[in-house]
């Protein structure tokens, strides 16, 4: 069965530090991979997605960035942080190709720029 | 732009009540899904329903896809389904986007 995986739960980060979080994903071929963030209280923004590796479109104008350096690795990065920045982000994943359906989400990372 | 509208934003119920949820979008969609948010964060996919409808124990989803909405039907409420509600889609792309959601409160 396919599991994904993000870490880390919970990060508090001073401003202007930089950011990394990680995805993986397990048991599964080139999926497509996604990157959203949402604010408290609402809905969710996709940031960027990924149908392959070194592949990444950008959804958003903002001072993250996203990689995609194995198949199923997906990493959201960013050399500055902003108060703006903060925000609980979740990373997907689904099939791709003909009836690729479900999306499955990790757990989330709740980021507190302070 | 996509548009994709949820309605209510908001829905308090009481145990056992039935309730519907809907997701309006503006033009022909793929891969439209539900989501459940619970109060700790985690997504949960409810349906894959891109057309028809589809039955999960309580839960049910019908998308008229050319008349452009899908429903959410709950019925016989716990307070477990507590949270916010998300419809999801794709306008012939890979790209994913989701909907406003509607926050379902039930009380006991």
């Amino acid at each position: 069965s396919q599991t994904i995986h993000q870490w880390p739960a919970t990060l508090v980060q001073p401003v202007g530090s930089p950011l990394s979080l990680e995805c993986t994903v397990e048991g599964t071929s080139n999926p497509n991979l996604y990157w959203y963030r949402q604010a408290a209280g609402r809905g969710l923004q996709l940031l960027f997605y990924s149908v392959g590796i070194g592949q990444i479109s950008s959804e958003v104008p903002q001072n993250l960035s996203a990689s995609r350096p194995q198949d199923r690795q997906f990493i959201l990065s960013s050399k500055k942080l902003l108060l703006s920045d903060s925000g609980f982000y979740l990373c997907a994943w689904r099939k791709t190709g003909q009836g690729s359906g479900k999306l499955f989400f990790g757990s989330g990372t709740q980021l507190s720029v302070l | 732009g996509i548009q994709v509208e949820q309605s209510p934003p908001d829905l308090i119920l009481q145990e056992g009540a039935n309730s519907t949820l809907r997701c309006n979008f503006s033009d022909s969609v793929n891969n439209l899904q539900w989501f459940h948010q619970n109060p700790w964060g985690q997504l949960i996919n409810l349906f894959y329903i891109p057309s028809g409808t589809k039955q999960n124990g309580r839960l049910s989803a019908t998308t008229v896809a050319t008349e452009r909405y899908s429903l959410l039907y709950i019925s016989s409420s716990q307070t477990t389904d507590s949270g916010v509600y998300f419809c999801s889609l794709s306008y012939n792309t890979d790209k994913l986007i989701f909907g406003t959601g509607t926050r379902l409160q039930v009380f006991p």
